[in-house]
């Protein structure tokens, strides 16, 4: 059975720090990886998505890596804001046979950047 | 706008009842699906339909039912034989043209709570 553990569950960085969150999952049989952000009592926004052919997604001053392989992806924050204060949740789409769908998510990072 | 709605935001349920939550897309998605969110915790996949009139069991089905009888709508029903409903859950589609590289989209969540 698919598990995704994130590291570190809990980060507190000062503001301008460049940052990168982990997450690592067991089956490397996927179709694709998503990071979301999660604020408090909100649902999920999509940050980015990368398909298992994919190495690397960009969007703005966030990148997620993917190395399907070993089994990990990192989602890198540059020159953080207070706003990016939030939970970050890391989830992969099963890419094995007989219809299963629906995303495996990790517990989550929760990032504060101190003003 | 186009996207997600769930409502109502907050439920209370008193022992031994049903109640339904509302999950209503307008983004002509074919796939819809349920996860629960506990503290601390990955979201859990519950149940997810990929087309009108059929659905699947996730993760977690035992004590919630969901019916798919319109493309737009995907309600999930909390029944007594849950014992512990107190969560937040959340409602999510995708569109399934393209399988392997379309994101979820999420609803802003109900948080259901026990009187």
């Amino acid at each position: 059975k698919q598990e995704v553990t994130q590291i570190p569950a809990a980060l507190s960085v000062p503001e301008g720090e460049n940052l990168v969150l982990n997450c690592s999952f067991t089956d490397s049989a996927i179709y694709n990886l998503q990071w979301f952000r999660q604020d408090p009592g909100k649902g999920l926004t999509s940050l980015l998505l990368i398909q298992s052919s994919q190495r690397e997604q960009t969007s703005g001053r966030l990148n997620a890596s993917l190395d399907k392989s070993s089994g990990r992806s990192t989602l890198y924050i540059a020159a953080s804001q207070p706003g990016d204060s939030a939970t970050y949740l890391c989830a992969v789409r099963p890419g094995s046979g007989g219809g299963a769908d629906g995303l495996t998510f990790g517990k989550g990072t929760h990032l504060i950047i101190q003003p | 706008d186009g996207g997600i709605t769930q409502s109502p935001k907050y439920l209370f349920r008193k022992e031994g009842q049903n109640v339904t939550l509302s999950c209503e897309q307008n983004l002509n998605h074919d796939a819809m699906y349920w996860y629960r969110q506990d503290p601390g915790q990955g979201l859990r996949l519950i149940y997810y339909s990929q087309i009108v009139n059929d659905f699947q069991k996730g993760d977690i089905a035992e004590g919630y039912s969901v019916s798919r009888e319109k493309k737009e709508s995907f309600p999930l029903t909390v029944t007594s034989a849950q014992k512990n409903p107190t969560a937040f859950y959340l409602c999510a589609s995708r569109t399934t043209t393209e399988r392997s590289n379309q994101p979820q989209h999420f609803g802003d969540g109900t948080r259901l709570s026990i009187l």
